[in-house]
């Protein structure tokens, strides 16, 4: 059961422009959800979160949205820079009966900014 | 500051052996742990998590067993490997009271 799903594998954006990263999840008890940024064979970088009880955190060029009604979050990078260029995860935490949070995780989506 | 040290980064092992990759945690006390693995092309699966010395919470029956015989030290073991224990092992840390979590730098597996 994939409770958060990346359902775009790859993204090509021009540099200086948007790129919209989108993220699905089904349990409406995650209580935070996060971005990562991942190169290969090393691990990965958080990025930026947002709790459950807002829709909108910035920082710098990065913003995320929730849209609880539509169990969807995205990442938003403005300007596109060409170091953006790496996988991606969307994560959700939840609280377990082992008396913290687990963080699920999404299958990524690649991202390549062209210069 | 603290910072998280995984080791080794990269592991070549044959099908039937033991495994042991450690996690260690520097900077901070209580840490929740957490390991996780990538498949080939593949997201994160959880598999193993920690709130304290000896408790160990497993997210998917699998040949992986983990341990977390001090406060800041985590270990991923296996009997006997298998072809499918191949991956990319992720150590990963919390504060209790943050919700971020941050990884080590990984080990890259590959069962033969």
């Amino acid at each position: 059961d994939q409770q958060v799903k990346q359902n775009s594998p790859s993204l090509s954006v021009q540099e200086g422009r948007i790129s919209i990263l989108n993220c699905d999840y089904t349990n409406s008890m995650f209580d935070y959800f996060l971005w990562y940024k991942k190169y290969p064979a090393e691990g990965p970088t958080f990025l930026i979160s947002i709790s459950s009880i807002k829709d909108k955190n910035e920082d710098g060029r990065f913003t995320v949205f929730l849209n609880k009604s539509a169990k969807h979050l995205s990442l938003h990078i403005v300007p596109s820079q060409p170091g953006d260029s790496a996988v991606y995860f969307c994560a959700a935490s939840l609280y377990s009966t082992s008396g913290t949070y687990k963080y699920i995780f999404g299958t990524g989506t690649r991202l390549k900014v062209l210069a | 500051s603290q910072t998280i040290h995984q080791w080794p980064a990269t592991l070549v092992q044959p099908v039937g052996s033991p495994l042991s990759l450690e996690c260690t945690v520097e900077g901070t006390s209580n840490p929740n742990l957490y390991w996780y693995r990538q498949a080939a092309g593949r997201g994160l699966q959880l598999l193993f998590y920690s709130v304290g010395i000896g408790q160990i919470s497993s997210e998917v029956p699998q040949n992986l067993s983990a341990s977390r015989p001090q406060d800041r030290q985590f270990i991923l073991s296996s009997k006997k490997l298998l072809l499918s224990d191949s991956g990319f092992y992720l150590c990963a840390w919390r504060q209790a009271t943050n919700e971020k979590l941050f990884f080590g730098s990984g080990t890259q597996l590959s069962v033969l």
